[in-house]
């Protein structure tokens, strides 16, 4: 069965700081990876998501995230995190021939002013 | 962009009662949504794949005969929480499948008394 880890549950940083939140799916095959973000009060956005050629995959508001297949993760990163980035981020992952997508736990990103 | 929408935003029912959610895909047609529940502080949980003008499938240890579901259109899945009981309060999402993403509603916060 899929699975989806995310290494932090709760991160605070302090603006400008450089941001990477940690992804590990367990899957053998091919898979589509996303990250989502909810942030306070409001409903789940697609962030970026990787079906596949270049696993560097670039989205929304300056974030990104690689795929590295051999190491099963697909980390999110931002180089200059603002206030605005507080939110919970989910990683999810399914396979292209099955309907359902796994969340992981989230992590719950806490800007400091 | 994909449009996903759900009613009630907020329910409070005394136990024993059943309360209806609806999930509406509102620019554009869904042959297969999805509900999840969402615990505090936790990820979200697939409860079942809703598939329009079938049976929806559940997930291991969802009760379908308490959740049932409706998917009687391309653009509306309902989930009826029968009997609700106190346990059953939570924040139920659900998403519209477009492709190979899935577009999620504001949620419905439910809560049992």
């Amino acid at each position: 069965a899929q699975s989806v880890s995310q290494h932090n549950h709760h991160v605070i940083l302090s603006e400008a700081a450089s941001l990477e939140l940690g992804c590990n799916y367990s899957y053998g095959g091919t898979v589509n990876l996303f990250w989502y973000v909810q942030y306070p009060g409001q409903h789940l956005q697609l962030l970026l998501k990787y079906f596949s050629g270049d696993p560097l995959v670039k989205g929304i508001k300056g974030f990104e995230a690689e795929f590295i297949k051999s190491k099963f993760s697909f980390n999110l990163r931002k180089p200059s995190v603002q206030w605005s980035d507080t939110a919970e981020y989910f990683c999810a992952v399914n396979a292209p021939r099955d309907d359902k997508i796994i969340f992981g736990k989230g992590t719950r990103l806490h800007i400091l002013p | 962009g994909a449009v996903v929408s759900q009613h009630p935003s907020r329910v409070i029912c005394k136990s024993g009662t059943s309360v209806k959610i609806e999930c509406r895909s509102l620019d554009f047609q869904a042959t297969t949504m999805f509900w999840y529940r969402q615990f505090p502080k936790q990820s979200l949980m697939l409860m079942a794949t809703s598939n329009e003008g079938s049976k929806a499938t559940y997930e291991q240890g969802v009760e379908k005969d308490k959740f049932l579901i409706n998917h009687a259109s391309l653009t509306l899945s309902t989930l009826t929480v029968t009997s609700a009981h106190p346990e059953d309060s939570s924040f139920y999402i659900c998403s519209a499948r477009l492709g190979y993403e899935q577009f999620f509603g504001p949620g419905t916060r439910l809560t049992v008394l």
